[in-house]
């Protein structure tokens, strides 16, 4: 079975704490991204792979930070510069070069940070 | 700033009748448009991808594209209550593979 997956669902820290969330793929996908959704608003942006060791910023990619160590890895560490890290977190990947970037995503992490 | 607008919702359809959902975008680049379905506490699910002017169809679904008015949109015919979900619109340039996304549009199917 192809896809993504995502652990923990849940994820429950204290503020102050470090937490990687994992993203893992077997869909042979070059692309690789991480999204966050707040309530009631669309995805944002937060950090995007095309490549192995590459990665860019994305729109909100303060108080984040990734790493691109094997293909089928990208994975996610929210650092407590992140002012509000309490959100759903999403990863998604994508054939990279085919010029239509359709993105397939993961069940998604939900963080609670208190 | 790419932006991406969609109707505000939430959008209420009997069972049986057409939902229309629609979405607008601002960068004239945009080369890549798709529709997401998310279930509440879920992922978005990609159903429709369009790339060219026109309709594309499948199953109850239709896109429907227009460049040149930098819009999209998404039918859903005989719409069921499993169609009740927060519907997103995701737009891509073409020189990077970064989507923007719409904030949804809620839509209940009631029986």
């Amino acid at each position: 079975d192809g896809g993504i997956t995502q652990s923990p669902k849940y994820l429950f820290r204290k503020e102050g704490q470090n937490v990687t969330l994992s993203c893992e793929q077997n869909l042979n996908h070059d692309a690789m991204y991480w999204y966050r959704q707040d309530p009631g608003q669309g995805l944002r942006l937060i950090y995007y792979s095309q490549i192995v060791n590459d990665f860019q910023k994305g729109d909100i990619a303060e108080g984040y930070s990734v790493s691109r160590e094997k293909k089928e890895s990208f994975p996610l560490t929210v650092t407590s510069a992140q002012k509000n890290p309490t959100a759903f977190y999403l990863c998604a990947s994508s054939i990279a070069g085919q010029g239509f970037y359709e993105q397939y995503f993961g069940p998604g992490t939900r963080l609670t940070v208190t | 700033q790419k932006e991406v607008e969609q109707n505000s919702g939430p959008l209420s359809v009997p069972e049986g009748a057409i939902a229309s959902l629609n979405c607008t975008y601002s960068d004239r680049g945009s080369q890549s448009f798709f529709w997401y379905r998310q279930y509440s506490g879920k992922s978005p699910e990609l159903i429709m991808s369009i790339y060219s002017n026109g309709d594309k169809e499948d199953g109850r679904f239709t896109a429907q594209l227009n460049k040149a008015s930098q819009y999209v949109s998404l039918l859903i015919r005989d719409s069921q209550p499993s169609d009740s979900a927060t519907y997103l619109c995701a737009v891509s340039g073409g020189s990077n593979y970064k989507l923007t996304f719409g904030k949804g549009t809620l839509l209940t199917v009631n029986p």
